[in-house]
């Protein structure tokens, strides 16, 4: 059974880069066609989508982030990443891994498979 | 991009009474091409990570009780639970896969009266 689990770093200082990597156990990250997207809850607040990636390495990022995210993945290890610049507290959150679900050959953006989550705290 | 608004923010149910949370889209999550809204709903408990409780607006998700359905469609949607149980004691979030990017309401916090 599929399996997603974040790791990285848990605290950051304002302005550097907040890096994260979600492992995908269970099964190939490449098969299937499906995409895998993070999300994130700052303390107190609602979810945010931050944007997916496919295998292909081909993304799409939420608007609101996209000039300081990059997603990557790497296929030798099953598994892939975010990176967020210049943070600062408001990116204080509870950050998730999950995955999109797919009917036939189309892909279909509500998630049923999630990661446990990881906090990272941005603080001087 | 789509707003969604939840109503009410928190709710106090009694045990085995029926819980009822509300979903408002900014615009149309129904797709025309094939009549199916873009609307999920999720529990999230602290601690964990949310669960996909309903997709296209009243599919339920394989192994959900069947005390959770979901109803509407267009720009308003309902999540109700028949007989509310301790364990449904969560946030409920909506989330509308109609177009990027992917938005939540604000969640609905569900409470034991």
């Amino acid at each position: 059974q599929l399996q997603l689990q974040e790791s990285g770093s848990g605290l950051v200082k304002p302005s550097q880069t907040l890096s994260l990597t979600c492992d995908v156990s269970g099964g190939s990250i490449s098969s299937g066609g499906y995409s895998w997207s993070w999300i994130r809850q700052p303390p107190g607040k609602g979810l945010e989508w931050i944007g997916y990636i496919y295998h292909s390495g081909d993304t799409y990022y939420n608007p609101s982030l996209k000039s300081r995210v990059t997603m990557s993945v790497d296929m030798s290890k099953n598994q892939f990443s975010l990176k967020l610049s210049s943070v600062s507290a408001a990116d204080t959150a509870v950050y998730y891994c999950a995955r999109d679900s797919r009917h036939g050959y189309n892909s279909y953006w509500y998630f049923g498979l999630w990661g446990r989550g990881t906090l990272v705290s941005v603080s001087s | 991009d789509i707003v969604m608004t939840q109503s009410p923010d928190s709710l106090a149910v009694s045990l085995g009474e029926r819980a009822t949370i509300n979903c408002k889209s900014s615009q149309s999550v129904l797709y025309n091409s094939n009549t199916k809204n873009y609307l999920a709903w999720y529990q999230h408990k602290p601690g964990l990570p949310p669960k996909l409780l309903i997709y296209w607006a009243s599919t339920r998700e394989s192994g959900v009780p069947d005390r959770f359905s979901g109803s509407g469609s267009g720009t308003d949607f309902t999540l109700t639970i028949s007989s509310l149980q301790a364990e449904d004691v969560a946030v409920y979030y909506c989330q509308q896969y109609y177009s990027v990017p992917y938005t939540f309401g604000q969640g609905t916090k569900l409470e034991i009266k």
